[in-house]
């Protein structure tokens, strides 16, 4: 069946440093690709996501980069702030269907 | 535009009590989805809902939990009895139709069983 792994946190970092989150996936097919981030007491929100292959999802200076040839999809972010401090999480959807299969999730915890 | 409420945000219960939660979806989203969340893992799909026909029960313990969405609006969990493994956030969310539409969640509901 389909999974995502993703790095075990929680990932502590100093503000203005550059941040990833390892995510890979086993899927058949073509996933679509997504990561959601958690704050503190609120619900998921969609950061940003891919459709297929080489697409790149970005939003609010983060960034991911849809790999087939590695099966990832790795956070990026050049410069974190102390209001990024959440839990990311990794979720895959397979072609054609809507229910998404998510990570154990990423704590970020920033510094300032 | 509304987010997906939902009701209690918290509630503590015995083990072997029942407890029900509450989901109001954004307007004119047709899909509704149940998550379980214990700590540490990632959500869970529970049930899915398109308007109000079940699309998928398959990862619901139903000796234990039903859900209904009646009218294709609001929703209904509900867990009886509840076990101490229950303890878990329970996340609603809804999506304009089934398809890779992006998933608009709530605030969740956190249930202690004690």
């Amino acid at each position: 069946g389909d999974s995502v792994t993703q790095m075990e946190g929680p990932v502590t970092l100093s503000e203005e440093a550059f941040l990833t989150i390892n995510c890979t996936y086993t899927a058949t097919g073509y996933p679509s690709l997504f990561w959601y981030v958690q704050y503190p007491g609120e619900g998921l929100q969609l950061l940003l996501k891919a459709t297929k292959a080489d697409d790149k999802g970005s939003n609010k200076g983060f960034e991911a980069t849809y790999r087939k040839e590695t099966t990832s999809f790795h956070l990026e972010k050049g410069s974190v702030q102390v209001s990024d401090s959440a839990v990311y999480f990794c979720a895959l959807a397979s072609r054609g269907y809507s229910t998404l299969t998510f990570g154990k999730g990423t704590m970020l915890l920033v510094s300032p | 535009e509304a987010g997906v409420a939902q009701s209690p945000r918290y509630k503590i219960i015995e083990k072997r009590q029942s407890v029900a939660f509450w989901c109001n979806p954004i307007s004119g989203h047709a899909t509704l989805y149940w998550y379980q969340q214990i700590l540490g893992q990632g959500p869970k799909l529970l049930i899915q809902f398109q308007n109000n026909g079940v699309v998928d029960d398959s990862q619901l313990p139903k000796d234990r939990f039903s859900a209904e969405r009646l009218k294709g609006v609001d929703s209904t969990l509900k867990i009886q009895p509840a076990k101490l493994e229950d303890s878990a956030v329970y996340l609603c969310a809804s999506s304009p139709s089934v398809g890779r539409n992006e998933q608009f969640f709530g605030p969740g509901t956190r249930l202690t069983v004690l």
